[in-house]
């Protein structure tokens, strides 16, 4: 089983402020690395997907880089409604797997 | 608009049965896999398996292979998970979700969500 570990687990930031968040896979999983944003309450949506293609409808704001082991997520110029929980996801292996999950918090 | 609609809250007791369901809409339904996701009380995101709908195959991850079972009903384009003996550490939210290509696809729909609370 392929594990993702995502970092930092917890990360406080302030409106306009540039975040990356991380994602490192136990072994290469190519570009089928995905990315979720959950909200508390909500289900979870996704944001990009095989590493560093934009979902419809989300903001210019997110994207992704990476391939291999080592993935990235940015958030550039953040806003208020980016608080939430983001977790990576793989499907280059059976089963699929989830990071642990990052969650911002807006100063 | 292309939606999954999950079955309302559950309360069930330790031991019981349960099914839950997850009911497709705007799309064909034999064309994407269907995932289940676990979700428990204030932590992250489980994968607990995936089924085609077209040839009702489920891949479990192994840490629900035999927990549960993952079935569908494809003449009314819905998705199944099914517990035979409920325990307390089943009290999760689970969510089903629409896997684009195949089994390497990201889940690109999901449903709102079913709570299950197992208690005595």
């Amino acid at each position: 089983e392929i594990v993702l570990t995502q970092s930092p687990d917890f990360q406080s930031v302030t409106p306009k402020e540039k975040v990356t968040i991380t994602c490192r896979a136990s072994q290469s999983i190519g570009s089928r690395l995905h990315w979720y944003q959950q909200k508390p309450d909500q289900s979870p949506k996704l944001l990009i997907k095989y590493a560093s293609q934009s979902f419809s409808g989300v903001p210019s704001r997110f994207s992704g880089s990476g391939s291999g082991t080592d993935f990235t997520l940015t958030i550039n110029s953040l806003e208020a409604e980016d608080a939430a929980t983001y977790y990576c996801h793989q499907s280059s292996s059976l089963p699929h797997t989830f990071g642990q999950g990052t969650k911002l918090e807006i100063k | 608009e292309v939606q999954l609609v999950q079955s309302g809250a559950e309360v069930k007791k330790p031991g019981e049965s349960l099914k839950i369901s997850c009911k497709a809409s705007e799309y064909s339904f034999t064309s994407y896999w269907i995932g289940w996701v676990r979700q428990m009380p204030g932590k992250g995101l489980e994968w607990m398996g995936i089924i085609s709908p077209g040839d009702s195959d489920p891949r479990y991850s192994p840490s629900f292979q035999g927990q549960v079972t993952i079935s569908v009903d494809k003449s009314i384009s819905a998705a199944y998970l099914q517990w035979s003996s409920l325990k307390a550490s089943d009290t999760a939210m689970y969510y089903c979700a629409r896997l684009t290509a195949g089994v390497v696809g990201t889940l690109d729909v999901w449903g709102q969500g079913t709570t299950v609370t197992v208690s005595s």
